[in-house]
């Protein structure tokens, strides 16, 4: 069940500190994808990479920020801007060509006080 | 923005009765429409997907349906089993390589022996 791995599976925190969530693929994906997931509300896009040093805020990157450094990493920070930073977060990469389809990571659930 | 409208957020049915989510769009631009399952604990895994160029799709028990016009779309499952007890997320985009994908809520799936 390998391809798109995040670290670790759970995260505790204070709040006021920043924490950053580890995403690696090895499927060679240009394509990486950060979503946070609350009860009822679906999947929120954060932020999304399309090629190396090269990213862009999705709907709900304030409070966050991501670096892509090299392909097959893509992780997020929280920092202490974020205002309920408590969720589970799910990294996803996409297919290059025809295929649009995202796989996506087994997701770190952080959870701050 | 675009946004993503999925109903009914819970759904119970009998083993073997027919499932039914609907879901509409906002953005007319969109072109490809993937629906992804997440079992409890798990990873969402995308299950079937629809293209604009087409109005239905078919793979065994389950068919998505697409009514470009009304910007709406439908994932109809037959002869419900048990293990398709899971929540089901209905998905837009604009289809070119690496555009973001907008999810819907999610609709809470269970299924009665």
């Amino acid at each position: 069940d390998g391809g798109i791995t995040q670290s670790p599976k759970y995260l505790f925190r204070k709040e006021g500190q920043n924490v950053t969530l580890s995403c690696e693929q090895n499927l060679n994906h240009d394509a990486m994808y950060w979503y946070r997931q609350d009860p009822g509300q679906g999947l929120r896009l954060i932020y999304y990479s399309q090629i190396v040093n090269d990213f862009q805020k999705g709907d709900i990157a304030e409070g966050y920020s991501v670096s892509r450094e090299k392909k097959e990493s893509f992780p997020l920070t929280v920092t202490s801007a974020q205002k309920n930073p408590t969720a589970f977060y799910l990294c996803a990469s996409m297919a290059p060509g025809q295929s649009y389809e995202q796989y996506f990571g087994p997701g770190t659930r952080l959870t701050v006080t | 923005g675009e946004n993503v409208e999925q109903h009914p957020s819970t759904l119970s049915v009998q083993e073997g009765d027919s499932a039914v989510i609907k879901c509409t769009y906002s953005d007319s631009a969109s072109n490809y429409f993937p629906w992804y399952k997440q079992e409890l604990g798990k990873r969402p895994q995308l299950i079937i997907d629809i293209r604009s160029n087409v109005g239905e799709k078919k793979d065994q028990r389950i068919a998505v349906t697409l009514n470009k016009t009304a910007k709406h779309f439908s994932l109809h499952i037959t002869e419900t089993q048990p293990e398709d007890s899971a929540v089901y997320f209905c998905a837009a985009s604009r289809g070119a390589s690496y555009d973001k994908v907008i999810f819907g809520p999610g609709t809470s799936l269970s299924v009665i022996p």
